[in-house]
């Protein structure tokens, strides 16, 4: 069966940090990935998502992520981060073709002003 | 406005009384799924229908139970709710039948089961 790995469960950095969220992922075949964010009480909203073509993918608010086939990544990264972008993180994968979608166990960013 | 609405968002109950939670789109979404969501486990799918009267089970179907009988809802039911199902409950719907489509997240229902 597919599994995500969200090695960070807990992230605390200050205003204007560099953030890189790891995602692993354990299916060898072709993927559909996401990242979802879940901001204090609300519902989870999509960040970005890669099917195919160029592994670089930009999301909103200045997040982007890499697909690294050889390493089964899709890491999600943001140059500078906000208090606002105080969130947790969901990484999420699909095999091609399957409905059925996997989730990790998220990332609790806290940042500090 | 295109959305997901679920209902109750807070639900406290006893072990035992069934009770229902609805959720509705309308965005005319062919699939739609329900979520558990658990402190350090992440989202885990309890459930997901392909189409009106089309479901199957997700990685946590025990204990649940889903129709299907109307494109825009898609209930959750617990005939026999037990502690070990308090939890926050996310329903979620895509267009299309294929999974390139993100999901649309309703706003969540945390249930407490005592």
């Amino acid at each position: 069966a597919q599994s995500v790995s969200q090695h960070n469960h807990h992230v605390i950095l200050s205003e204007a940090a560099s953030l890189e969220l790891g995602c692993n992922y354990s299916y060898g075949g072709t993927v559909n990935l996401f990242w979802y964010v879940q901001y204090p009480g609300q519902h989870l909203q999509l960040l970005l998502k890669y099917f195919s073509g160029d592994p670089l993918v930009k999301g909103i608010k200045g997040f982007e992520a890499e697909f690294i086939k050889s390493k089964f990544s899709f890491n999600l990264r943001k140059p500078s981060v906000q208090w606002s972008d105080t969130a947790e993180y969901f990484c999420a994968v699909n095999q091609g073709g399957r409905r059925a979608l996997t989730f990790g166990s998220g990332t609790r960013l806290q940042v500090q002003p | 406005e295109a959305q997901v609405t679920q209902n109750p968002r807070y639900l406290i109950t006893v072990t035992g009384k069934k009770l229902t939670v609805t959720c509705s789109q309308n965005m005319n979404h062919e699939y739609m799924s329900w979520y558990r969501q658990d402190p350090g486990l992440g989202l885990r799918q309890i459930y997901y229908s392909m189409n009106v009267e089309v479901t199957d089970k997700g990685d946590v179907p025990e204990g649940y139970k889903v129709s299907r009988k109307e494109k825009r809802n898609f209930p959750l039911i617990l005939e026999s709710p037990s502690p070990n199902q308090t939890s926050l409950y996310f329903c979620a719907s895509s267009p299309g039948q294929n999974y390139n489509s993100p999901l649309h997240f309703g706003n969540g229902t945390r249930l407490t089961v005592t």
